[in-house]
């Protein structure tokens, strides 16, 4: 069964401030995925990680992929209010040609404050 | 925009009752739609994978009976909770995987919310 962790999974960080959020996984997948949740409202796709190594930057959110070390990483960096809201890694329990079939982690619950 | 759409946004049903649940792929074709619940301050879980033309998978634990999926086109899955009951009411959401050659995806609709009273 695949399991996907995340650390830490409450997060306040002030303002300007760095950080990292952490989503370890226990099965062989190279397909990994960072969403963001805002309160009522559905899931908003931030980054697709689909080999090792893979890298992918966005404004202040950097994502990256370690599939030997089953690991992925979202990076924060000089935090802002706007960015306040959870986050969620998933992979792709599928492979070859089929896609789609995920598992969350727990949610990283993400405070920026002045 | 969106490209999965998921409708309604909200409903509130009485114990008892059937809701059904539409969720479409907008502009392109999707042979497997997967549904996910959502409970409070909690994360996602998979229910059932919704294949067009055939039934659907359903997650260990989750009643077949109870949580109807149709697949009736390349397009559109439709999630119905029979006889629905409080501890029913959660946030439903639906998701299509999109394949491209560099970057395929899994995008979800806006998400269900339901109220069972």
């Amino acid at each position: 069964e695949l399991k996907v962790e995340q650390n830490p999974l409450f997060l306040s960080m002030q303002e300007g401030k760095n950080y990292t959020i952490y989503c370890n996984y226990s099965t062989t997948s190279d397909r990994l995925y960072w969403y963001r949740q805002d309160p009522g409202k559905s899931l908003e796709s931030l980054f697709v990680l689909l080999s090792n190594g893979a890298v992918k930057q966005e404004g202040r959110l950097m994502a990256s992929l370690d599939t030997k070390a089953r690991l992925s990483t979202l990076h924060i960096t000089a935090a802002v209010h706007d960015l306040s809201a959870t986050y969620f890694c998933a992979v792709d329990m599928w492979g070859g040609t089929s896609y789609g079939k995920l598992t969350f982690g727990q949610g990283t619950i993400l405070t920026v404050h002045p | 925009g969106a490209v999965v759409s998921q409708h309604p946004s909200w409903v509130i049903c009485k114990s008892g009752t059937s809701v059904k649940i539409e969720c479409r792929s907008l502009d392109f074709q999707a042979t497997t739609m997967f549904w996910y619940r959502q409970f409070p301050k909690q994360s996602l879980m998979l229910m059932a994978t919704s294949n067009e033309g055939s039934k659907a998978t359903y997650e260990q634990g989750v009643e077949k009976d109870k949580f109807l999926i149709n697949h009736a086109s390349l397009t559109l899955s439709t999630l119905t909770v029979t006889s629905a009951h409080p501890e029913d009411s959660s946030f439903y959401i639906c998701s299509a995987p999109r394949l491209q050659i560099l970057n395929t995806e899994a995008f979800f609709g806006q998400g269900t919310r339901l109220t069972v009273v």
